[in-house]
């Protein structure tokens, strides 16, 4: 149980262009979701807190406009990066934490979008 | 902000040897967890220890937390080839409503 997937897991786009990222939770419902970004060889470097129903929570230097995140049920988040530009390729991972399991601090991530901006 | 720093950054034993990781760590915290992530993977749960607690076992691993110190280990006993993948800890900050904060990560290899 509590797998998190995300789709896709790599894809290539060509600079001024939109990509949405999915991340689900298969076996559970999530009131949150989180999304993080890792550049090659770094950590993961949390970029917004995604409430199901509510506007997200973004990460003092996060642009919220290009970084557009919807929350519309409680087992779908999406990252749109609006107007990506090659410095936004990066490794893109989101995590869940379970509903039912308010009494663990535990998140599931998925496992990660490569994105590559031309 | 980097809540974490771990080290050694990369760490090369033989297998069979223990592999022991530092994270040290700034703020209060409510609990601090340890993943894995093999290369171009996603993050796998290891262990989590609550800030009240100062050991915990799981398996292969072994975690302590000294928060006086504001840092923790976490020891790989009889390690595998497949064990090698970079270590991250994260601390859930006191306040934070949950978010994680990840160290810089430990690039482990394990060989034959």
């Amino acid at each position: 149980g509590a797998v998190v997937s995300q789709h896709p897991s790599r894809v290539i786009c060509k600079s001024g262009t939109s990509v949405k990222i999915e991340c689900r939770s298969l076996d559970f419902q999530a009131t949150t979701m989180f999304w993080y970004r890792q550049f090659p060889k770094q950590s993961l470097m949390l970029m917004a807190t995604s409430n199901e129903g509510s506007k997200a929570t973004y990460e003092q230097g996060v642009e919220k406009d290009k970084f557009l995140i919807n929350h519309a049920s409680l087992t779908l988040s999406t990252l749109t990066v609006t107007s990506a530009h090659p410095e936004d390729s990066s490794f893109y991972i989101c995590s869940a934490r379970n509903l039912l399991q308010t009494f663990t601090d535990t998140q599931y991530f998925g496992p990660g979008t490569r994105l590559t901006v031309l | 902000s980097q809540q974490g720093e771990e080290d050694p950054q990369a760490l090369s034993i033989q297998e069979g040897e223990n592999a022991t990781m530092n994270c040290s760590y700034k703020t209060s915290i409510n609990n601090l967890q340890w993943y894995r992530q093999n290369s171009g993977r996603g993050l796998v749960h290891l262990i989590l220890i609550r800030s009240n607690e100062r050991e915990k076992h799981s398996g292969r691993l072994r975690v302590t937390l000294d928060t006086s110190k504001k840092s923790s280990s976490l020891l790989i006993t009889a390690s595998r080839a497949a064990d090698t993948a970079s270590y991250f800890c994260a601390t859930d900050r006191a306040g934070t409503a949950s978010k994680l904060t990840f160290g810089t990560g430990t690039r482990l290899q394990v060989t034959l």
